[in-house]
This record gives structure tokens, sequence and C-alpha cells, in this order.
């Protein structure tokens, strides 16, 4: 079975320039999140998916950042425009009832604004 | 909010010790995950433990709910141990499946 994948696994934009990541949660895992680790830091919660519907966005800096995810399977974050505060690892985990509420999480996407 | 506190911040190891990670939580959780993430930034699923103990391999787990901390063993480590250990918990009263996460244990494993 395929973990929860995202793309890309870096990327290196400048200020003031868009980004938009990528998530495949698990077959069949209504449950998708994002979540963020900025340099020296702890791992934040950013929101939750429940299939399309965003169950919990309370975590989202701000109104730059817009997560979609249509038809319940993947998921995008997009960034625009991006700062300099926004460098960091980006998360994407997901889970479901059938998993014991486990939840997964992807390799991360490097996002590095310069 | 919750609060999880992980200790101790930083461990160095020689290859071949044990060593008891700790992570405390100040609230009722349903959810509470061990994670390793290696030198290569992936954050790997360890344990699902709200209470109990599991054991997998040379790592086992025990988290005392009604005490609100969770451990986290590491027998005969070995270099490929090294990275940094979160410990995160699901607060009870949430409804969302919102993982809070501790700061983490940095571990060095020597050889």
């Amino acid at each position: 079975e395929a973990g929860v994948t995202q793309f890309p696994s870096h990327s290196v934009i400048e200020k003031g320039q868009t980004v938009t990541l990528r998530c495949d949660p698990i077959s069949g895992h209504d449950n998708l999140y994002w979540y963020r680790r900025v340099m020296g830091k702890e791992i934040k919660f950013l929101l939750h998916f429940v299939k399309e519907s965003k169950q919990d966005e309370s975590g989202m800096p701000n109104n730059r950042f817009l997560a979609e995810r249509t038809g319940g399977t993947y998921s995008t974050l997009k960034v625009q425009p991006a700062e300099l505060e926004d460098s960091g690892v980006y998360f994407c985990a997901s889970s479901s009832q059938s998993s014991g509420n486990t939840i997964y999480f992807g390799e991360g996407s490097w996002l590095t604004v310069v | 909010g919750i609060q999880v506190e992980q200790s101790p911040p930083d461990l160095i190891l020689q290859e071949g010790a044990n060593s008891t990670l700790r992570c405390n939580f100040s609230d009722s959780v349903n959810n509470l995950q061990w994670f390793h993430q290696n030198p290569w930034g992936q954050l790997i699923n360890l344990f699902y433990i709200p209470s109990g103990t599991k054991q997998n391999g040379r790592l086992s787990a025990t988290t005392v709910a009604t005490e609100r901390y969770s451990l986290l063993y590491i027998s005969s480590s070995q270099t490929t141990d090294s990275g940094v250990y979160f410990c995160a918990v699901e607060r009870s009263m949430d409804s969302s499946y919102k993982l809070i996460f501790g700061s983490g244990t940095r571990l060095l494993v020597r050889p």
C-alpha cells in the first residue's frame, strides 16, 4: 500500500512568488491534514479536511495560504505571495477510522523562500 | 491549549546503549503518537499509544494516561536511531483529529 506522497520534495522560490504543494493521501483515507515546521519551531497543525470539506482550518497563518481538496482525493496548498518566514517543511498526513485513527505522515515538502 | 513537553531536549549515546525519552502532557488525550524524524526529514510513525504498552523490535512505549505521560524506550541503540523523536497528542475535548506536537528530543548515536 502506498503511503502519503508529497510533491515537490524541495522547492526554492523568491519572495513574492507563488508555490503550490501537492499531497496524495493513502487511498481511502477521508481525513487529510497539513502541518508545517518552520525553522527552530515545533511542528504545527495548519488544517484538516474530511473528504472535500474543511473541518478545521484554525492553524492557517494568514490569507496568503489556500488549501483545497477538490473531489476529496488529493490536496493542494498554495502560498501566494510567499514570504521569507514561510520557509520550512510542510507535511501532509492522512488517517481513517479503519487505520485506528493513526495519523500517517508524508515525507514533507521543503520550502525555501529567498 | 494543551501543553506537550518532551525531555531531554538533546541526548548523545554510544552505540549499544539504552535510553528513555519522556513526554508529559497537560490534559486528557485520546490519541498519542511517537514519531521519528530521520536525518533526511522523513517523519516516521513509531507508535499509536493513547494508553498501555507496545513493543516493536528494539523500541517500546508506555503511556500512563491517568498520570499524563508517555515513555519511549530505545534499547541497544544504533547509529540509524539518530534524529529527532516527537511525541504528539490529540486532546480529548477536540472534535478534530488535530495533533499537538512537543518540541522533540534530538538523539545522536555515536559509533
